[in-house]
């Protein structure tokens, strides 16, 4: 089955630090995404992205996020500024053409820590 | 509360008994999705059932949706220790952006 990739698995920054986490996405996927997991919490909705433009962010995407698909391949997330609070696991995903009612493909996630 | 509630919060069966969790949401969806997370590694989709479905089936696995009560439930049967496991339920609402919503998960552990 196709996979998502994303790099690194772990990320060790320091706060304040600006921080690119990378995603590769299913190749003829069309919708992608951004989840985060703080430890033992639930997962959370930060941003879902389609036709190179934002389709809806969560409060939690403020002003230090970004993200971008630089070519037709890579979905990166920017943390401009981090915050010990940003340390989560984070996970990327994507979906196929058909949008709603299709299944999510995860990525195995970026472990960011924040010291 | 919030969409994609999860109980019980943690569940400890012995192997080769049936597990069950059950899952509420609030708003109306277009389909509800359960995903298994082992510790500290990614999500892996189970099983997606439609607003318009009642039940679906995929090996062990077996799932209700009640849409009057806005619940579904997941049953695992005949579990294994490998079964051991988070499990999530994530809802897509019918209007607004295509995205899952997360539930708090619960915590499955088999014991041998």
């Amino acid at each position: 089955e196709p996979e998502v990739t994303q790099t690194p698995s772990h990320q060790v920054t320091q706060m304040g630090q600006e921080v690119i986490l990378r995603c590769v996405p299913i190749s003829n996927h069309l919708y992608f995404y951004w989840y985060r997991q703080i430890l033992g919490q639930k997962v959370e909705f930060l941003v879902s992205f389609y036709n190179n433009e934002i389709s809806e962010k969560s409060e939690i995407f403020d002003d230090q996020f970004s993200v971008e698909r630089p070519d037709g391949s890579n979905f990166t997330l920017k943390i401009r500024s981090t915050k010990l609070e940003d340390s989560a696991m984070y996970f990327c995903a994507s979906i196929g053409g058909q949008g709603r009612g299709e299944k999510l493909f995860f990525g195995s996630g970026t472990q960011l820590s924040v010291l | 509360s919030q969409q994609g509630e999860e109980d019980p919060q943690a569940l400890s069966i012995q192997e080769g008994e049936n597990a069950t969790m059950n899952c509420s949401y609030k708003t109306s969806i277009n389909n509800l999705q359960w995903y298994r997370q082992n510790s500290g590694r990614g999500l892996v989709h189970l099983i997606l059932i439609r607003s318009n479905e009642r039940e679906k089936h995929s090996g062990r696995l077996r799932v209700t949706l009640d849409t009057s009560k806005k619940s579904s439930s997941l049953l695992i049967t005949a579990s294994r220790a490998a079964d051991t496991a988070s499990y999530f339920c994530a809802t897509v609402t019918i209007q607004g952006a295509q995205k899952l919503v997360f539930g708090q998960g619960t915590r499955l552990t088999i014991n041998p």
